[in-house]
């Protein structure tokens, strides 16, 4: 089955700075990768994500880039601020077949000012 | 569009009894939902798949008889925990596949177990 692993655990950052969370998954027929954000006791909220037929996305501050490859996909946030600080984490499933999300194991990111 | 609910939101029960999580797709028709658990600080950890009319695949290590899973319709799945433990205590989320394009999964709002 599908293993997602990602990296770095936790990530501090000075407000304006820009942040790098990767992650590397295991199996070849994923073909969706989203990120999510999570807060204490609240369900993951969609924050990102991208499909296997293009390589990268960009939403405002938040991109993500995608090697297929390397079986590799990485988080960008640029310009930090202090409301992004929040758990983060990386999935993988294989969409068109509905197979489950598979998470990693997320990123605490402290933003401060 | 695509909201999931979970009922309850927060459940607090004694050690022994079972307890029942209901997910339910309220704007769209779910072939198939997913149950997740998530301990403190950690990631959410995929219990079984559920598909509507079918029996539920569990992940391995997952006690099929300790965690019942029924889908008896495209917008309802739940989830019992029988004879709960302490160790059980844990935030339970669904998610539901709309089954065609966009092929989005959708997250409900989580449940709080507490066994006591």
């Amino acid at each position: 089955g599908e293993n997602v692993e990602q990296h770095p655990s936790t990530l501090s950052v000075q407000e304006g700075d820009s942040a790098v969370i990767k992650c590397t998954y295991s199996d070849s027929a994923s073909n969706y990768f989203p990120w999510y954000k999570q807060e204490l006791g609240k369900r993951p909220q969609l924050i990102i994500d991208i499909r296997s037929n293009v390589g990268e996305k960009k939403d405002q501050r938040i991109a993500v880039t995608l090697n297929k490859t390397a079986k590799h996909f990485s988080l960008h946030i640029t310009e930090t601020q202090p409301e992004d600080s929040a758990v983060y984490f990386c999935a993988a499933s294989d969409h068109q077949a509905g197979t489950a999300l598979i998470f990693g194991k997320g990123t605490t990111l402290s933003v401060s000012s | 569009g695509a909201v999931v609910s979970q009922h309850p939101s927060r459940v607090i029960c004694k050690s022994g009894t079972s307890v029942k999580i209901e997910c339910r797709s309220l704007d769209f028709q779910a072939t198939t939902m997913f149950w997740y658990r998530q301990f403190p600080k950690q990631s959410l950890m995929l219990m079984a798949t559920s598909n509507e009319g079918s029996k539920a695949t569990y992940e391995q290590g997952v006690e099929k008889d300790k965690f019942l899973i029924n889908h008896a319709s495209l917008t309802l799945s739940t989830l019992t925990v029988t004879s709960a433990h302490p160790e059980d205590s844990s935030f339970y989320i669904c998610s539901a596949h709309r089954g065609g394009a966009p092929y989005e999964q959708y997250f409900g709002p989580g449940t709080r177990l507490t066994v006591t």
